[in-house]
């Protein structure tokens, strides 16, 4: 069973503007994290945000954390052609069998 | 450092021929894991390792097995492939447990007829 879904399942914005994608889970976590994967490459890891913390930033991304709705999402500022990449969203539920659950993924085309 | 590679990038089969992936890190990780990618969902656990010679089912560990003899190394085995394994085939490792930071290698993608 997928613990995170991400919504949009595909967002296209021009370069310059801002992209925000949202991931919503299921159960109780301890923390959530954000990948990006490249077309035919592996995942490479943005983000983690741990289940006490709300907002966290590096560089452009911005994450937020929301645990009473079960949801968080992914800010990119100023997006670039380069952050053309599909981004997922993982969680790890508490009490769980341990493993890291992926959501299915936003796919971000940046238009130069 | 190399950190994640797996081996062979590419790979097709017949049903019924058995082959065996190779994934080595060089970040001296105590956790290793399989994950299979298929188009339009998110990856899914197949088996994983939290050490030397110990290994563990995920979510999807029907039809494949592994092992972890040195701990560098997690290896991927089909006994007796099926169409249903055509996928992309992800190795990640993770130093001290499954919830932190996971780093991936590049993937194998294989095809089986």
């Amino acid at each position: 069973s997928q613990q995170g879904e991400e919504d949009p399942q595909a967002l296209s914005i021009q370069e310059g503007e801002n992209a925000t994608m949202n991931c919503s889970y299921k159960t109780s976590i301890n923390n959530l994290q954000w990948y990006r994967q490249n077309s035919g490459r592996g995942l490479v890891h943005l983000i983690l945000i741990r289940s006490n913390e709300r907002e966290k930033h590096s560089g452009r991304l911005r994450v937020t954390l929301d645990t009473s709705k079960k949801s968080s999402s992914l800010l990119i500022t100023a997006s670039r052609a380069a952050d053309t990449a599909s981004y997922f969203c993982a969680t790890d539920a508490t009490g769980s069998a341990r493993q890291l659950t992926f959501g299915s993924g936003t796919q971000l085309t940046v238009l130069p | 450092n190399a950190g994640v590679t797996q081996t062979p990038k590419f790979r097709v089969l017949k049903t019924g021929q058995s082959m065996t992936l190779l994934c080595a890190q060089d970040m001296n990780h105590e956790y290793m894991y399989w994950y299979r990618q298929d188009p339009g969902m998110g990856l899914r656990l197949i088996h994983y390792s939290v050490g030397e010679g110990t290994t563990a089912k995920g979510e999807v560990p029907d039809g494949y097995n592994v092992s972890r003899l040195k701990k560098q190394n997690f290896l991927l085995g089909l006994e007796s492939a099926a169409p249903s394994q055509t996928s992309v085939y992800f190795c990640a490792s993770s130093y001290f447990s499954i919830q932190e930071t996971q780093y991936f290698g590049p993937g194998t993608r294989l095809l089986v007829l």
